[in-house]
């Protein structure tokens, strides 16, 4: 079974600061997928990469999959408070599985 | 885009009782979907894999005959939780896919929070 290491698990920052998350494994995915949940709400998802060394942007978050498809980060640029909320990395759960596997999961608190 | 409605939001139940979430793909065919747990603070855990017209594969830990799931067509499967007992209490989401895979990313339901009293 493929683990998920996500850190930190819990992060504060005033408005405007820049942050970074980290998802690791020490299995090969074939593609990972990064979620923001709000309390009470079920996860929505960011964005999907598939490649290795891929680079995507959506506004002011930018997510990169690692050459060896083993690691994927998440930056936040000048962080608002409306980037409040858990955001959670996952992958397919197994080589021909279907279902996710999640992370921990970051909890990030943005005051302003 | 691919919707999945979870109903009901929140249900609060007495002890020994039973209950029924529903989870609906209203714009796609969903031969799959997927039940998690969550409890507070905590990450998503795969709790079974729905499959339309066959049984339900559950992972290690979780007991088939509690949480039952019925995928009775292409855009319905119900968990139901049966003798609910507080430890149940819990947030319950499901997912489905319209793609071809993991690979592609998920739709998620907005959750059920069951409080077993």
């Amino acid at each position: 079974t493929q683990l998920l290491e996500q850190s930190p698990q819990f992060l504060s920052i005033q408005e405007g600061e820049n942050l970074t998350v980290y998802c690791n494994s020490s299995s090969v995915f074939s593609s990972l997928q990064w979620y923001r949940q709000e309390p009470g709400e079920g996860p929505v998802l960011l964005v999907t990469v598939v490649t290795g060394g891929e680079v995507k942007k959506l506004k002011r978050l930018t997510f990169q999959f690692g050459d060896a498809r083993k690691d994927s980060s998440l930056h936040i640029t000048a962080a608002q408070p409306g980037d409040t909320g858990l955001y959670l990395c996952a992958g397919p759960i197994n080589q021909a599985g279907t279902a996710l596997i999640f992370g921990k999961g970051t909890t990030l608190s943005v005051s302003s | 885009g691919a919707v999945v409605s979870q109903h009901p939001s929140w249900v609060i139940c007495k002890s020994g009782t039973s209950v029924k979430i529903e989870c609906r793909s209203l714009d796609f065919q969903a031969t799959t979907m997927f039940w998690y747990r969550q409890f507070p603070k905590q990450s998503l855990m795969l709790m079974a894999t729905s499959n339309e017209g066959s049984k339900a594969t559950y992972e290690q830990g979780v007991e088939k005959d509690k949480f039952l799931i019925n995928h009775a067509s292409l855009t319905l499967s119900t968990l139901t939780v049966t003798s609910a007992h507080p430890e149940d209490s819990s947030f319950y989401i499901c997912s489905a896919s319209n793609s071809k895979g993991a690979g592609y990313g998920y739709t998620f339901g907005s959750g059920t929070r069951l409080t077993v009293v």
